[in-house]
């Protein structure tokens, strides 16, 4: 079975500056997609950022990016000058792209508090 | 093109009763996908459809849930008997192919008195 790990129940950091959200996971899958969704208090889940395993060039969106070390299970999220309206849960996810659940593996998320 | 859509996005219902949650996937998708969040917790896969079948259930729980997605018309779930255990988020999610991105509705809380 696959896990996903989010250590950080919570993180703040200061308007305009940078943050990095922590992830690691463990599949015994070779090929499967790694995401991140926001879900602000509205509670709806939005795709922030999206990674492909076989991708060795880290995926970016805008002021969003990820660290994605294969050997070592690793998905870190960059949001870059952080911005009042990227407080939200933050779940980090797993796909498998062949065996396993059919569904998404999430972790237990982190709470992002932005400080004005 | 319009989003995944949920209702209701809040039912009470007191133990014992029945509760049915729909979800209309976006046009054009096929696969369908529950999922529940308990309060302080990510998402937990429940079980995968596609039209008329079920392909993976493994994280139902084994009695009081079903799940369908007809031919035509919304998927539904249903929980039989509910108990205050089962108050929680239930989240719809829909993708055009199989292990593809998943687009997110916006939810149903449940809240069972």
């Amino acid at each position: 079975a696959q896990t996903v790990t989010q250590s950080q129940p919570e993180m703040s950091v200061q308007e305009a500056e940078t943050v990095t959200l922590s992830c690691t996971y463990d599949t015994s899958e070779s090929d499967y997609y790694l995401f991140w969704y926001k879900q602000p208090p509205s509670r709806q889940m939005i795709l922030v950022i999206r990674q492909e395993a076989y991708k060795q060039q880290n995926a970016t969106e805008n002021r969003f990016s990820v660290n994605f070390q294969k050997a070592a299970k690793s998905f870190s999220l960059k949001i870059s000058d952080s911005q009042l309206g990227d407080a939200a849960m933050y779940f980090c996810a797993l796909l498998n792209s062949g065996g396993g659940a059919d569904g998404l593996t999430f972790g237990k998320g982190t709470h992002l508090i932005i400080q004005p | 093109n319009a989003g995944v859509m949920q209702n209701p996005r809040h039912l009470v219902r007191r133990r014992g009763q029945e509760a049915r949650l729909r979800c209309s996937p976006m046009k054009g998708h096929s696969h369908v996908y529950w999922y529940r969040q308990l309060p302080e917790e990510g998402l937990k896969f429940m079980v995968y459809l596609q039209k008329e079948n079920i392909i993976d259930e493994s994280g139902m729980p084994k009695e009081r849930f079903s799940a369908e997605f007809p031919k035509e018309g919304p998927s539904i779930l249903r929980i039989q008997q509910v108990v205050r255990g089962d108050s929680a988020a239930y989240f719809c999610a829909s993708s055009p192919h199989y292990r593809d991105e998943q687009f997110f509705g916006p939810g149903t809380r449940l809240t069972v008195l």
